[in-house]
């Protein structure tokens, strides 16, 4: 089955510098990425996503990379603020199609991202 | 719009007590349902899916069981929990086909076994 290696752990920027957070994945057959924000008590949710056929994808301050050659993809924020501070969770998974039932997404372990003003 | 309810928020059990909890949907039809656990440090594991009514599916061996006795329903259970079994519990659906199968969570029942 896949495997979702995610890192690091926790990461700690000053306001208004960029982070990072990257993943590796072991399936080379998995088309689907998306990154959930865990807030401190609220449920995950997802801020961005990227398919398989694309490099990359941006929606305003957060930018999400794919390299399908290497099995990795990362999560780019930039212009931090306090309101991003959370738990990031990177996920893969082979989507079949419509049709093709249901799938199985399989998370990595989360970063803690904290941004210090 | 679709919405998801989870409860109960927050429960204290004693070990080798039985275990309900219920998750439902509204404003969807066959949705996928899922059930995860997060523990600090594991991340999101996943429990349970279900694609339809009696359909589940098992991904870790454990003291657990799922229900879905109806198509928006899903039922966690327990006949003796441990106290191993305590941890964040999760619900979630997603749209069975959609492009991305985007996966929304409930708001987490807060499970300790003592």
């Amino acid at each position: 089955g896949e495997n979702v290696e995610q890192h690091p752990s926790t990461l700690s920027v000053q306001e208004g510098d960029s982070a990072v957070i990257k993943c590796t994945y072991s399936d080379s057959a998995s088309n689907y990425f998306p990154w959930y924000k865990q807030e401190l008590g609220k449920r995950p949710q997802l801020i961005i996503d990227i398919r398989s056929n694309v490099g990359e994808k941006k929606d305003q301050r957060i930018a999400v990379t794919l390299n399908k050659t290497a099995k990795h993809f990362s999560l780019h924020i930039t212009e931090t603020q306090p309101e991003d501070s959370a738990v990031y969770f990177c996920a893969a998974t082979r989507f079949s199609g419509i049709g093709a039932g249901s799938y199985q997404l399989t998370f990595g372990k989360g970063t803690k991202l904290s941004v210090i003003p | 719009s679709q919405t998801i309810h989870q409860w109960p928020a927050t429960l204290v059990q004693p070990v080798g007590s039985p275990l309900s909890l219920e998750c439902t949907v509204e404003g969807t039809s066959n949705p996928n349902l899922y059930w995860y656990r997060q523990a600090a440090g594991r991340g999101l594991q996943l429990l349970f899916y279900s694609v339809g009514i009696g359909q589940i599916s098992s991904e870790v061996p454990q003291n657990l069981s799922a229900s879905r006795p109806q198509d928006r329903q899903f039922i966690l259970s327990s006949k003796k929990l441990l106290l191993s079994d305590s941890g964040f519990y999760l619900c979630a659906w997603s749209v069975d086909g959609t492009v991305g199968e985007k996966l929304f969570f409930g708001s987490g029942t807060q499970l300790s076994v003592l």
